[in-house]
């Protein structure tokens, strides 16, 4: 089965300038989630989708960031301006059944973003 | 909130030596464990989970058992190859609720 589609894999920007990042979970994973990987530090969840809804987005920095996820299907993730800090690798991961506390989350290959 | 707490790393060994790296978790609840690998290039892949007290998950010669008295689910190999070379999450998921830990870096030289 096609695994999660992510793109593009590498950005390099400006800061204050905007950046937007695709992804496409597998096929009919109903929860779709964005994470945040700091070098050297643990995935850190910004925004989680159930369908078109959102679930969490309590870490997602609202004044800067912004997620989407239209018809339930794929998802842009937004970041507007960029910050310095902001530099990270962006990964994007979807689960088949939301409420299956013990099941595993299937990861994209990441976007690594560099703010210049 | 929950928490996960792994062994800083990098851990540098020798084909065919023993490895452990650390976890331990901070939850209200009972979470589900999970180890997560990172090999180079490429997005993180579960390796293997346990999803109640005394559980031992198991998968390409590694194990870890969830331990509920020690708050613990150490990553233990008993003979490491080259290609276990990646990066290692410990992660908990309690309801929606995924966290990971920082990651330890493994290097196995030959």
């Amino acid at each position: 089965e096609a695994g999660v589609a992510q793109s593009p894999r590498y950005k390099i920007i400006e800061k204050r300038q905007s950046v937007a990042f695709w992804c496409n979970p597998i096929s009919g994973h109903a929860t779709l989630y964005w994470y945040q990987q700091i070098l050297g530090q643990g995935p850190k969840l910004l925004i989680q989708f159930q369908n078109n809804g959102v679930v969490d987005d309590s870490q997602l920095p609202k004044d800067r960031f912004s997620a989407e996820r239209l018809k339930g299907v794929d998802s842009t993730l937004k970041i507007q301006p960029a910050k310095l800090e902001d530099s990270a690798v962006y990964l994007c991961a979807s689960s088949l059944d939301p409420a299956a506390t013990n099941e595993k989350l299937f990861f994209g290959s990441g976007t690594q973003l560099s703010v210049l | 909130g929950d928490s996960v707490t792994q062994m800083e790393g990098p851990v540098t060994l020798s084909e065919e030596a023993f490895l452990t790296i650390n976890c331990t978790y901070t939850a209200t609840g009972y979470p589900s464990l999970f180890w997560y690998v990172q090999y180079p290039g490429e997005g993180l892949q579960l390796l293997l989970k346990a999803t109640k007290a005394d559980d031992k998950g198991s998968n390409k010669g590694f194990e870890a058992t969830y331990r509920k008295e020690t708050t613990s689910f150490h990553l233990e190999k008993g003979s490491v190859q080259v290609s276990d070379s990646a990066v290692y999450f410990c992660a908990l998921r309690q309801n929606n609720d995924m966290r990971f830990g920082a990651g330890t870096r493994l290097t196995v030289k030959p």
